[in-house]
């Protein structure tokens, strides 16, 4: 039974580059949520996404970045236009209903981004 | 505005002791708090959680106590093992939040053998 998976592990990128980042949630999940952790500190949240739609976004820049959980595939977390800020580790988490009470996320290993 | 904060930024401890993790919260308002742990190079991983109605949880050699008066929540793990060296969060969920969950900065536990 798989866990969450996230590719790639490590993204290096060069300012003014795209990353994509990829999420496959765990079997039966339809919940998926974004987070960023920056070196010796806490994850922050970004966006939560359930199938085809964007529940909350309040934690994503307003711009160069964007999230999507199509139908069918992965989640993706796209970052246009990389700048060196952006170089962190990015998290993916999945759960089979809403996040909450007694209803844990369930997260990948991350995707580790480096802007040269 | 929310915050989730740990008292302290890095605990060693002997192997065998018992540890004791610290976190203050500010949203009075939190509904479920939870505890992850996290090696180097790995995901968060739920250790427990307790409402916001409750006072302690235990689980398998980990307790956590809630203190809604002065906003503070505890991790307990007993009998430390080399094995439980690693990062710990506190995180919270505000139910009109259902879905974003607010972490601290982490402790870095460091056990010695």
């Amino acid at each position: 039974n798989a866990g969450v998976m996230q590719n790639p592990r490590h993204l290096v990128r060069r300012r003014g580059q795209e990353a994509r980042l990829r999420c496959s949630p765990m079997k039966g999940h339809s919940h998926v949520y974004w987070y960023r952790q920056l070196p010796e500190e806490g994850l922050k949240f970004m966006v939560y996404l359930q199938k085809e739609n964007i529940i909350d976004e309040s934690g994503m820049p307003k711009e160069r970045f964007s999230a999507e959980f199509p139908k069918e595939g992965p989640s993706i977390l796209r970052i246009q236009q990389v700048v060196r800020g952006d170089s962190a580790a990015y998290f993916c988490a999945s759960s089979p209903t809403v996040h909450g009470a007694e209803q844990p996320q369930h997260f990948g290993d991350g995707t580790r981004l480096s802007i040269l | 505005g929310e915050s989730v904060g740990l008292h302290l930024p890095t605990l060693s401890v002997q192997e065998g002791d018992n540890s004791i993790i610290n976190c203050a919260y500010s949203n009075s308002a939190s509904d479920y708090f939870i505890w992850y742990k996290q090696e180097s190079g790995k995901g968060p991983q739920f250790i427990i959680d307790i409402r916001s109605n409750m006072d302690k949880r235990q689980g398998q050699r980990v307790t956590v106590l809630l203190n809604k008066t002065v906003k503070h929540l505890s991790l307990q793990i007993a009998a430390t093992q080399p094995g439980d060296s690693a990062v710990y969060f506190c995180a919270e969920i505000h139910n009109t939040n259902a879905g974003k969950s607010t972490f601290g900065d982490g402790t870095t536990l460091t056990v010695k053998p």
